[in-house]
């Protein structure tokens, strides 16, 4: 398809391990955002991308987080000695170019036991 | 304070009503704005962005009001397929163009 894939659509694990989520942006779309949405909330942004280079990642709540970008294209969060409070769906967007609109996945749904 | 305020709802309305939403925003530095629409355990979707002029889209009409800080929404003729959380979003001027302030959306159902 030609929108924002996000793999998987759902993930359990248990709390303190490590787990990695996988963006594919629109083709040609140079920018790539990640966004967190817990339940009753909108989403919050944790970390953009223009390109390879993380351009703003000032929503990271902490340094268990991190996300990489490392072609331009493809995008993987990961997050270490995972806690239950960072159960929540993940969704991932991307747009032509920073401020243009932009298009989300599906999102991974996260679940910390 | 939340950079996006909204009201939850719920609201509830019959087929056919008029529904109106609004939100405020705090940062002045705010550039453009949007309604997007997400169903139950889908993703955000663009419905529509907001002109300072106000703009249409069928049945839906959005507004902006900088001087107050203030989005709103109005829906004409609800359909059942209307009902679905919309989402107020700003985005800003300067190092954080492109990162998107959500409100905590507005839940709508719709009845026959």
């Amino acid at each position: 398809g030609a929108g924002v894939s996000q793999t998987p659509s759902n993930k359990v694990t248990e709390k303190g391990k490590y787990v990695e989520l996988r963006c594919d942006p629109i083709s040609g779309h140079t920018a790539l955002y990640w966004y967190r949405q817990s339940l009753g909330q909108g989403p919050e942004f944790l970390i953009y991308f223009q390109g390879t280079g993380a351009a703003d990642d000032s929503g990271l709540p902490n340094d268990r987080f991190f996300a990489v970008r490392p072609e331009g294209s493809v995008s993987t969060l990961k997050i270490q000695r995972t806690e239950r409070g960072d159960s929540a769906v993940y969704l991932c967007a991307s747009s032509r170019e920073r401020g243009w609109p932009q298009h989300f996945g599906d999102g991974t749904r996260l679940s910390i036991l | 304070r939340k950079e996006v305020e909204q009201d939850p709802g719920p609201f509830n309305v019959p087929e056919g009503a008029t529904v109106a939403f609004n939100c405020t925003y705090s940062n002045s530095a705010s550039q453009s704005f949007f309604w997007y629409r997400q169903d139950c355990r889908k993703e955000p979707k663009l419905l529509m962005s907001v002109y300072s002029s106000g703009n249409e889209d069928g049945r839906f009409t959005a507004q902006l009001n900088r001087a107050s800080q203030y989005i709103s929404l109005l829906i004409r003729d609800s359909k059942l397929s209307d009902s679905a959380t919309y989402l107020c979003v700003v985005n800003q001027r300067g190092s954080t163009l492109g990162r998107l302030y959500f409100g905590r959306g507005t839940q709508l159902t719709v009845w026959p």
